[in-house]
């Protein structure tokens, strides 16, 4: 089955610049989602199809995907960004999502 | 403006079933195919099937084939979850989400969460 690895943890200073990676075999081919998910929240669609933002997200969020890495980034970091960052991509008629990213912002 | 409304937290012995619904709003429910993600305490998410509301068409993950059924009913726009045979790993926020696109679909909308709870 598909794999998406992503890095436990990402610390960022306040208004500084976070990278967050996801890796899969040849996840460039794919499409890759992305989602922000506070404490005792529902998730929230930040980036879909590698690189479009919902209407309402922050153009500070901006996403890429090549090789085997996409990448979320978070541009001039806020306090309000802190939250479990998680990728998303359909790999054979199933759903997987990536293990997860926890942004603090310092 | 779209919702997903979930119905509210279940407590259930171990081998018991579990039904949780996802009644939606503000959009054509039979336009879109509704996902079911779970997400156990401190976990990531974890991917659980769908269901076409339109055909009522179903696929699910491997993991849950043969434990869980995913229905709906048009005329009250509400989607249905059930997993049998629950075990205590089965505790989980349990999320319906709405999808768009069939082929690498996005979760654009999600419900609330509803928490099972599994304890003997």
């Amino acid at each position: 089955s598909y794999e998406l690895t992503q890095p436990l943890s990402v610390s960022v200073a306040l208004g500084q610049t976070a990278r967050i990676t996801c890796g899969g075999n040849n996840i460039g081919s794919k499409n890759v989602h992305w989602y922000q998910q506070k404490p005792g929240q529902a998730p929230v669609l930040v980036i879909y199809r590698d690189s479009n933002r919902p209407s309402g997200i922050p153009e500070r969020f901006s996403g890429s995907n090549s090789g085997n890495t996409a990448t979320l980034t978070i541009s001039r970091a806020q306090a309000g960004d802190e939250a479990d960052y998680y990728c998303q991509v359909w790999d054979s008629s199933t759903e997987v999502f990536g293990t997860g990213t926890k942004v603090t912002v310092l | 403006q779209v919702q997903l409304v979930q119905s509210g937290a279940e407590v259930k012995k171990p081998g018991a079933s579990v039904k949780v619904s996802c009644k939606a709003s503000g959009y054509i429910f039979t336009g879109y195919y509704m996902h079911w993600v779970r997400q156990a305490p401190g976990q990531g998410l974890e991917w659980m099937g769908w269901i076409n509301p339109n055909s009522g068409g179903t696929n699910y993950a491997q993991k849950f084939q043969g434990r869980v059924i995913m229905t709906r009913d048009m005329s009250i726009s509400t989607a249905y979850m059930e997993l049998s045979r629950l075990r205590s790993d089965d505790t989980a926020v349990y999320y319906c989400a709405r999808a768009v696109g069939t082929r690498s679909p996005y979760f654009d909308y999600w419900g609330q969460g509803t928490l099972v709870t599994v304890s003997s």
